[in-house]
């Protein structure tokens, strides 16, 4: 089946440092790429929609200019957060589509602590 | 807003217990996903189901879709301590390209 990696899986950052973490597709073309993020013991929450060549779709209540994500190629796409702080803390999840794109695939995450 | 809820969110049981969990909605999804998730992982997809009133079954794990497709149901039989896990229902709306709604999770331990 298709693969989709994150990268890096666990980041340790200082409180005001910027984090970029990256989502690849590696063996498919993803125009729509997906970023949640889940909460220990919780489900995923949708942050926002990756769209290549386009800006990115948010979810309400999700800042943009905190969160920055770039879609440059049909196998990339980042998500930067900037100015990180403790409550940013969590398990950052990026899902891509593939074909008609009933199927997503998803990565295997990458857990951010900020201290 | 669709919104899928997911019932129960937290379960205990003893190894060789039965145990079904439950999503249900308001909106008609195209189809809808369950996954399991480990910690530290991102979640992996169990099964679709598509049709109204389908049932899918993964060895000891069964799937119903609803009639309506609105609602769904995954029952495992005879438990196991490897079935312990985070399972999540998700729907599919209308095309591609669409994110998933994820029900809030059930957090499922067999006790050996």
């Amino acid at each position: 089946g298709a693969v989709v990696s994150q990268h890096p899986s666990r980041v340790i950052c200082k409180s005001g440092t910027s984090v970029k973490i990256e989502c690849r597709s590696l063996d498919f073309q993803a125009t729509t790429m997906f970023w949640y993020r889940q909460f220990p013991k919780q489900s995923l929450m949708l942050m926002a929609t990756s769209n290549e060549g386009s800006k990115a779709t948010y979810e309400q209540g999700v800042e943009k200019d905190k969160f920055l994500i770039n879609h440059a190629s049909l196998t990339l796409s980042t998500l930067t957060v900037t100015s990180a702080h403790p409550e940013d803390s969590s398990f950052y999840i990026c899902s891509a589509p593939q074909g008609t794109g009933v199927r997503q695939y998803f990565g295997p995450g990458t857990r951010l602590t900020v201290t | 807003t669709q919104l899928l809820e997911q019932s129960p969110q937290f379960l205990s049981i003893q190894e060789g217990e039965n145990l079904t969990v439950y999503c249900n909605s308001s909106s008609v999804f195209s189809s809808l996903q369950w996954y399991r998730q480990e910690p530290g992982e991102g979640p992996v997809l169990l099964v679709t189901v598509v049709t109204g009133g389908e049932v899918k079954k993964l060895k000891r794990l069964t799937f119903q879709f609803g009639d309506a497709r609105k609602d769904s149901s995954l029952h495992i039989t005879a438990a196991q301590p490897g079935d312990t896990g985070l399972y999540l229902c998700a729907g599919v709306t209308t095309g591609g390209n669409t994110p998933l709604v994820f029900g809030k999770g059930t957090r499922l331990s067999v006790i050996a």
